[in-house]
């Protein structure tokens, strides 16, 4: 089965730090997102991305947070200054529907804000 | 605003033994549900989905879950489970397979 691939597995970085994650979705799926889970917490809701926009977004995507489909096959997610609170596994996924398919999501991305 | 709740955060069961894992959600209109697995390292499967029709619906590795709609209930069932089926599962609503509201999650622990 294809498969989302999200790099690197693990990021440390100090606080204030910019950092980028980055994912490789399926060839063909056009709808794109970003889900968090804090240690401990649910998996959250991010950021929906389709035809080179951003088509939905959380309260928790503030102006410390973009996205970005830079070429044909990447996507990824931006922190700017990043706090000690965005530590989490960062999840990708991919949809090649908005309707009923279902998500096929990455393998994560931990990050850890020191 | 949708919700879901997992009550368990952690079960035990004994391999071979039976499963029920508990979802309640809140929704505003007819729910789309789901369940997804997490094993260690690893990103999370769909285990099953249900959007509408049957309330019973079948999903992969032997699982299965019922949508009641009286109760805001979708819990997950395997009649055995295997050692394989420790994981982290978590039960979703949403919109169409679109912004997606997770549960805590369920970690399921099996004794050999």
């Amino acid at each position: 089965e294809p498969e989302v691939t999200q790099t690197p597995s693990h990021q440390v970085t100090q606080m204030g730090q910019e950092v980028i994650l980055r994912c490789v979705p399926i060839s063909n799926h056009l709808y794109f997102y970003w889900y968090r889970q804090i240690l401990g917490q649910k998996v959250e809701f991010l950021v929906s991305f389709y035809n080179n926009e951003i088509s939905e977004k959380s309260e928790i995507f503030d102006d410390q947070f973009s996205v970005e489909r830079p070429d044909g096959s990447n996507f990824t997610l931006k922190i700017r200054s990043t706090k000690l609170e965005d530590s989490a596994m960062y999840f990708c996924a991919s949809s090649p529907d908005r309707g009923r398919e279902k998500l096929f999501f990455g393998s994560g991305t931990q990050l850890s804000v020191l | 605003a949708q919700s879901v709740t997992q009550p368990d955060i952690h079960i035990t069961v004994s391999e071979g033994a039976s499963l029920e894992l508990r979802c309640n959600y809140s929704y505003g209109a007819t729910p789309y549900l789901f369940w997804y697995v997490q094993s260690p390292g690893q990103g999370l499967q769909l285990l099953l989905k249900y959007f509408s029709g049957d309330t019973l619906v079948q999903g992969i590795k032997g699982f299965e879950a019922e949508f009641k709609r009286s109760q805001s209930s979708f819990n997950l069932r395997k009649p055995s489970v295997h050692w394989s089926d420790a994981a982290e599962y978590f039960c979703a609503v949403g919109d169409g397979a679109q912004k997606l509201v997770f549960g805590q999650g369920t970690r399921l622990t099996i004794n050999p």
